[in-house]
């Protein structure tokens, strides 16, 4: 079965700090996968998504980066955060025409 | 372009009392639609999902959904409702670019 990891699960940061968050998908090949920022009693906002090796699509601009330097790894960066960059990000993965599914998130706190 | 709403964001409902969330979609071609339930501090679990087919669909934990094109809604219901229910709920439609559009949550809250 597949399953998706996500750490660390908790982060607290200074500003202007680097970031580095990872996901990694078991058990499915050449997935899609999400990153997804989710602030306090929000919904979700789609930050990258990634349909195969070193392909990034990034939806907002920002102060974060992603990157997919294996098949079934995502990473999200940052080479300064900022106080906005607090918040819950979440890792999701699909396969075409497939619900997605998510990660357990990374609560991030920026001090 | 396509986009979910969830009209309410706060609902209570005493335990083992019935529960209906509502989801409304706009999407051009035949949708593909998820209900996901999030609890604090946690990531999206999948509840159900339609993409075609019988209108009703059941779910995990006695949730079910009713798909109506014509009233272009996906609401989530549940006959009785327990404590543990309490959570966030998320309504979703899968686009063709293969991205999922979620609506911005239900909160449900469980009184005793």
């Amino acid at each position: 079965s597949q399953t998706i990891h996500q750490w660390p699960a908790t982060l607290v940061q200074p500003v202007g700090s680097p970031l580095s968050l990872e996901c990694t998908v078991e058990g499915t090949s050449n997935p899609n996968l999400y990153w997804y920022r989710q602030a306090a009693g929000r919904g979700l906002q789609l930050l990258f998504y990634s349909v195969g090796i070193g392909q990034i699509s990034s939806e907002v601009p920002q102060n974060l980066s992603a990157s997919r330097p294996q098949d079934r790894q995502f990473i999200l960066s940052s080479k300064k955060l900022l106080l906005s960059d607090s918040g819950f990000y979440l890792c999701a993965w699909s396969v075409p025409n497939q619900p997605q599914h998510f990660g357990d998130g990374t609560r991030l706190s920026i001090l | 372009a396509q986009s979910v709403t969830q009209p309410d964001i706060h609902i209570t409902v005493s335990e083992g009392a019935s529960l209906e969330l509502r989801c409304n979609y706009s999407y051009g071609a035949t949708p593909y639609l998820f209900w996901y339930v999030q609890s604090p501090g946690q990531g999206l679990q999948l509840l159900l999902k339609y993409f075609s087919g019988d209108t009703l669909v059941q779910g995990i934990k006695g949730f079910e959904a009713e798909f109506k094109r014509s009233q272009s809604s996906f609401n989530l219901r549940k006959p009785s409702v327990h404590w543990s229910d309490a959570a966030e709920y998320f309504c979703a439609v899968l686009t063709n670019a293969g991205k999922s559009t979620f609506g911005d949550g239900t909160t449900l809250t469980v009184k005793p």
